[in-house]
């Protein structure tokens, strides 16, 4: 079955400091991956998908099928960071595939 | 950019009334989704459609009914509220070259 995991409900750093929020998948076949943001229960914003490969507000994210993870990582976190985020899983190549989402982690950055 | 648009904003209701969240898409997207988010439980998809005409469950489909007849509208019926549906419900779609899922504002439904 389909799952994403987030290990940490709420992550807290400051200002200046590396963070990284983990994300775990298990999936059968090839999946395509992503992470979201949400400010203050806003809309959902895409923050990155793993086959563009790029770098969005500082943040990287590196697919590792060995491990099954998609961890999200900045080398310095900014207050403006401070956000709720979601990994999500797909399936590649189905254009209407289910997005499956992990529970989240709450980015809380003080100065 | 109000691609995705959905109403109302805020909605309180009581329960055992009937409730249509409305979601509208400007872009022809062929596929789109109902998700609710409650805290704890991350989003959990409830209902999504391949095209109009098209549409199939989710994870938590019941207590919910929805209905594509134009492919820019997908709105989702409570047909009798309870109390356990009180939440943020997003509507989504997808493009077809796949460059992500795009999000509406969401709807907070309050059941009391």
């Amino acid at each position: 079955a389909q799952r994403v995991t987030q290990p940490e409900k709420l992550l807290s750093v400051f200002k200046g400091a590396p963070v990284e929020l983990k994300c775990n998948y298990s999936y059968s076949g090839s999946p395509e991956l992503f992470w979201y943001v949400q400010y203050s229960r806003q809309r959902l914003q895409l923050l990155l998908r793993h086959i563009s490969r790029e770098s969005i507000k500082g943040f990287t994210a590196d697919l590792n099928k060995g491990e099954t993870s998609f961890h999200l990582k900045k080398p310095f976190a900014q207050e403006e960071d401070s956000a709720m985020y979601y990994c999500a899983l797909s399936r590649v190549g189905n254009q209407g595939g289910k997005l499956i989402f992990g529970q989240g982690t709450e980015l809380s950055v003080k100065p | 950019d109000a691609g995705i648009t959905q109403s109302p904003r805020y909605k309180i209701t009581e329960t055992g009334r009937q409730v249509t969240l409305m979601c509208h898409q400007t872009w022809s997207h062929s596929y789109m989704f109902w998700y609710r988010q409650d805290l704890g439980h991350g989003l959990r998809l409830i209902y999504y459609s391949a095209a109009a005409d098209i549409t199939d469950k989710g994870e938590v489909p019941d207590g919910y009914v929805v209905s594509r007849s134009k492919t820019e509208n997908f709105p989702l019926t409570l047909e009798s509220a309870t109390r356990s549906q009180t939440s943020v419900y997003f509507c989504a779609s997808r493009e077809l070259a796949g460059y992500g899922y795009t999000f509406g504002s969401g709807t907070r439904l309050t059941v009391v």
